[in-house]
């Protein structure tokens, strides 16, 4: 149980244009999804928190209009990246937050962006 | 705010013996809930051990266990017997009582060596 999948999990895509990353729970409904950003060896870095049905709640020095969180349902949320630079190259984690129980975020498996 | 510290940025271990990683944290909350992540290659974070602050009791999991010191704020994680499938980066996070926001350190690459 507790199951989080991402998709895609790859993507290479050209520089301007917008790229959407999905994060489902699949066997539990998550009222909070989170949205993490990470570089090779580091850590994870909060991008947002969505909660369903309401606006994203963006970290400190996360630009929200280029990062758009949707939470729609209790079970998917989407971060599309918009206007695409190669410095937003990166490993993007989506971790979910709901009724699996264990009281601890259960994560997606990663989506891998490039921009050319 | 609460701040998450893993001193070791590597370790390295034979197979089959036992590597301990460190974890300190700050915090003035009296009830929280402290966790290990695991992290291997394949970049999906595995949740490797969970301990309650109110429990005084270390929690274990097989071959991993803690050593949770409240009052000096440390959560460290034994992994026994190892092996080559623990190779991974670790991360020791924190989580307020009434909260869902993780606290992550910085984490700790460990190499197994055969």
């Amino acid at each position: 149980g507790a199951v989080v999948s991402q998709h895609p999990s790859w993507v290479i895509c050209k520089s301007g244009t917008s790229v959407k990353i999905e994060c489902r729970s699949l066997d539990f409904q998550a009222t909070t999804m989170f949205w993490y950003r990470q570089f090779p060896k580091q850590s994870l870095m909060l991008m947002a928190t969505s909660n369903e049905g309401s606006k994203a709640t963006y970290e400190q020095g996360v630009e929200k209009d280029k990062f758009l969180i949707n939470h729609a349902s209790l079970t998917l949320s989407t971060l599309t990246v918009t206007s695409a630079h190669p410095e937003d190259s990166s490993f993007y984690i989506c971790s979910a937050w709901g009724s699996a129980g264990k009281e601890t975020q259960y994560f997606g498996p990663g989506t891998r962006l490039l921009v050319l | 705010a609460q701040t998450v510290t893993q001193s070791q940025p590597e370790m390295s271990v034979q197979e089959a013996e036992t590597v301990t990683l460190s974890c300190t944290y700050d915090t003035s909350e009296s009830d929280y809930y402290l966790f290990w992540y695991k992290q291997p290659p394949s970049r999906q974070m595995i949740l490797v051990i969970r301990q309650e602050a109110y429990k005084q009791q270390n929690a274990t999991e097989n071959r991993f266990s803690v050593n949770f010191q409240k009052a000096a704020k440390s959560f460290s994680l034994k992994i026994s017997d190892s092996q080559l499938g623990d190779a991974a980066m670790y991360f020791c996070a924190y989580r307020k009582e009434y909260g869902n926001k993780l606290v992550f350190g910085a984490g700790t690459i460990l190499r197994v060596k055969s």
